[in-house]
């Protein structure tokens, strides 16, 4: 079975300030995606960023980057210039290459301090 | 917008009657997904359907009763319900097929409360 931690279950932050969101994951398989959702109040769970686990470059989108360290089984995300809308619920989420299953964690609730 | 859309939003209702929440994905995926969210709780996957067939039940009370009458639609039939069901009912779909595997594309939710 697979299982996702995320150890951090509250973090703030100071807007424009750098912030790091753990997650570990416990896996036998060697082929997999690893995911950050946000989910703002709204609700509407919406995808931050993807990373295949075969890939050895950590994923970027703008100002959310990832370490990605596959022999630690962990995944990290890095939230850069922090915003008043950066503050929701993140998960952590891995899904098996084969088959359609998405393991999440328990969430890290972020805030953002103007 | 995610292009998964849920009904109802929010839904109240006592432990005698029967509901229904509605799903509806026009993204071409082939797997849809029942995810039951509590407080402090990871996300629990309740059903998982691929090309219409049920392929996960993941231990759900039979209290919930999914239906898949296509691969753009998903429902969950909700009967008998107790107070521990109110929860935020979250669906989503994916692509997992070949190389074209994607991430699960969310719904609003249904927020439950059972009276």
């Amino acid at each position: 079975a697979q299982t996702v931690t995320q150890s951090q279950p509250e973090m703030s932050v100071q807007e424009a300030e750098t912030v790091t969101l753990s997650c570990t994951y416990d896996t036998s398989e060697s082929n997999y995606y690893l995911f950050w959702y946000k989910q703002p109040p709204s609700r509407q769970m919406i995808l931050v960023i993807r990373q295949e686990a075969y890939k050895q470059q950590n994923a970027t989108e703008n100002r959310f980057s990832v370490n990605f360290q596959k022999a630690a089984k962990s995944f990290s995300l890095k939230i850069s210039d922090s915003q008043l809308g950066d503050t929701a619920m993140y998960f952590c989420a891995f899904m098996k290459r084969a088959g359609n299953q998405f393991y999440f964690g328990t969430g890290t609730s972020l805030t953002v301090i103007p | 917008e995610t292009g998964v859309t849920q009904t109802p939003r929010h839904l109240v209702m006592g432990m005698t009657n029967k509901k229904s929440l509605k799903c509806e994905q026009h993204l071409g995926h082939n797997a849809m997904y029942w995810y039951k969210q509590s407080a402090k709780k990871p996300l629990e996957l309740m059903f998982v359907y691929n090309f219409k067939e049920q392929t996960e039940n993941n231990s759900v009370p039979s209290r919930f009763s999914p239906e898949c009458p296509n691969s753009s639609h998903l429902f969950l039939h909700l009967h008998t319900l107790q107070p521990e069901d109110s929860a935020l009912y979250l669906c989503a779909s994916s692509s997992g097929t070949g190389e074209a595997v994607t991430e699960a594309f969310f719904g609003q939710g249904t927020r439950l409360t059972v009276v």
